[in-house]
């Protein structure tokens, strides 16, 4: 069975510069996650989709971040503009479902982003 | 929110002892703790996890242990060897409704060492 994938696994960008990161959850996950990881630090939630619908965006940088599932199957997230701050690592996840026993999540390799 | 404190932050033993690690959990609707591996540069692997209906599960030389009355739950790694050496989150979550639904709020970490 395929684990989540994601792409690219590293990216650098210069400020100010756009950038996405795409995510494909495990099939016949419902349930998909972004997460922020600094270093050193625990994953934190930015967003959390049950099928195509947001239902968790409170940690999301709506400013400069935006997410989308349209399809209710993969997910981009963008950042537009990139700050040096935002140099971490984005974990995508996914689960079947958010309740019950459906909620072990499985996390993908990450994407790298060095904003320079 | 939840919040969770993980202990200690490093922790090194030598190969065949046990290492022990410490959560500690804020929000009383938690009821969902999963500990992941996270190896260098690599995604979070789920290790193990305990629902808040059992006080203990074992598998092989892993086991987690909970108080939900103290709120808090352990990771007990017996007869450790090099391979086990990473960085260990725990984690916390409600798959029955409360803010923390649907979400993970990680620990800080522990990095693990064992020398051979």
């Amino acid at each position: 069975e395929a684990g989540v994938v994601q792409s690219p696994r590293y990216k650098i960008i210069e400020k100010k510069q756009p950038v996405a990161f795409w995510c494909n959850p495990i099939s016949g996950h419902n349930t998909l996650y972004w997460y922020l990881q600094n270093l050193g630090q625990g994953p934190e939630l930015l967003i959390r989709y049950e099928n195509e619908e947001a239902v968790d965006d409170s940690q999301l940088p709506k400013d400069r971040f935006s997410a989308e599932r349209l399809k209710g199957v993969d997910s981009t997230l963008k950042i537009q503009p990139a700050e040096l701050g935002d140099s971490a690592v984005y974990l995508c996840a996914s689960s079947l479902g958010s309740g019950g026993r459906w909620n072990e999540q499985f996390f993908g390799p990450g994407t790298r982003l060095t904003v320079l | 929110g939840e919040n969770v404190e993980q202990h200690p932050s490093t922790l090194s033993v030598q190969e065949g002892d046990s290492a022990v690690i410490k959560c500690t959990y804020s929000d009383s609707a938690s009821n969902y703790f999963p500990w992941y591996k996270q190896e260098l540069g690599k995604r979070p692997q789920l290790i193990i996890d305990i629902r808040s209906n059992v006080g203990e599960k074992k598998d092989q030389r892993i086991a987690v242990t909970l108080n939900k009355t103290a709120k808090h739950f352990s990771l007990h790694i017996t007869e450790t060897q090099p391979e086990d050496s990473a960085v260990y989150f725990c984690a916390a979550s409600s798959d029955a409704g409360g803010t923390s639904y649907g979400k993970l709020t990680f620990g800080q970490g522990t990095i693990l060492t064992v020398h051979p």
